[in-house]
């Protein structure tokens, strides 16, 4: 089944404990990118990358890295996770930037206290 | 730098009424691609829609229908006689293609929270 899995679906952490969440799709998409959902703000552009070894910040990157060492993974860290880093977030992948519809994963749910 | 805007934050109906999303867009790409996504209270992102700039044709799928105006960078969403299943939150997607100033970028609106009455 085509999928984008994103782990853990909920996680609960403490301020400043560096966390990554992970992101695998199985299409062999070329396009991957990371999302925020919070209220009143739809879902902003935290990181993409266009294929391997290639990566650009999109709207919201200040506290988040990524990596991009195979084309299906691609995970999200957060170095020194803060609260106002609390939110929901989405992995997407896609066949390549333009034209082609994102794939989302499930979603995971980050609070830091 | 490019924008969405859904200017309805929430829009309540009842049921069989018919209900319009608007989305409205700025890019100063020539050529880009718009999306109509639908997120149940499942929490998922479920892809609905995708028209590229340079097809003005309206579309219409079963009971929803699309409405592209390049000439007022609108982009909106006809869901007729909804139904309770309809509500979710729908946001409107905007990427820039290759060669643009906004390619890789996908920029979403806030959202419409749809709910549909019984």
């Amino acid at each position: 089944e085509a999928q984008v899995t994103q782990n853990p679906r909920y996680l609960i952490t403490v301020t400043g404990k560096k966390l990554t969440v992970t992101c695998s799709q199985n299409m062999n998409h070329e396009y991957m990118s990371w999302y925020r959902q919070d209220p009143g703000l739809g879902l902003r552009q935290i990181y993409y990358s266009m294929n391997v070894e290639v990566t650009d910040k999109g709207d919201v990157p200040e506290g988040y890295k990524v990596s991009r060492k195979e084309k299906r993974n691609f995970p999200l860290i957060l170095e020194s996770p803060s609260p106002n880093q609390t939110s929901l977030y989405f992995c997407a992948s896609s066949l390549y930037s333009g034209g082609t519809e994102a794939f989302f994963g499930q979603g995971t749910r980050l609070t830091v206290v | 730098a490019q924008k969405v805007t859904q200017a309805q934050t929430e829009i309540s109906v009842v049921e069989k009424e018919d209900v319009t999303l608007d989305c409205v867009y700025e890019t100063r790409d020539t050529t880009y691609y718009l999306f109509w996504y639908k997120q149940p209270p499942s929490g998922e992102l479920v892809f609905l829609i995708r028209r590229n700039s340079f097809d003005e044709q309206n579309e219409i799928s079963g009971r929803y229908s699309w409405n592209f105006q390049k000439s007022t960078s609108s982009f909106n969403f006809t869901i007729t006689a909804s139904q309770v299943v309809d509500s979710a939150v729908y946001f409107c997607a905007l990427r820039g293609n290759a060669g643009g100033t906004s390619y890789g970028k996908l920029t979403f609106g806030q959202g419409t929270i749809l709910t549909v009455h019984p």
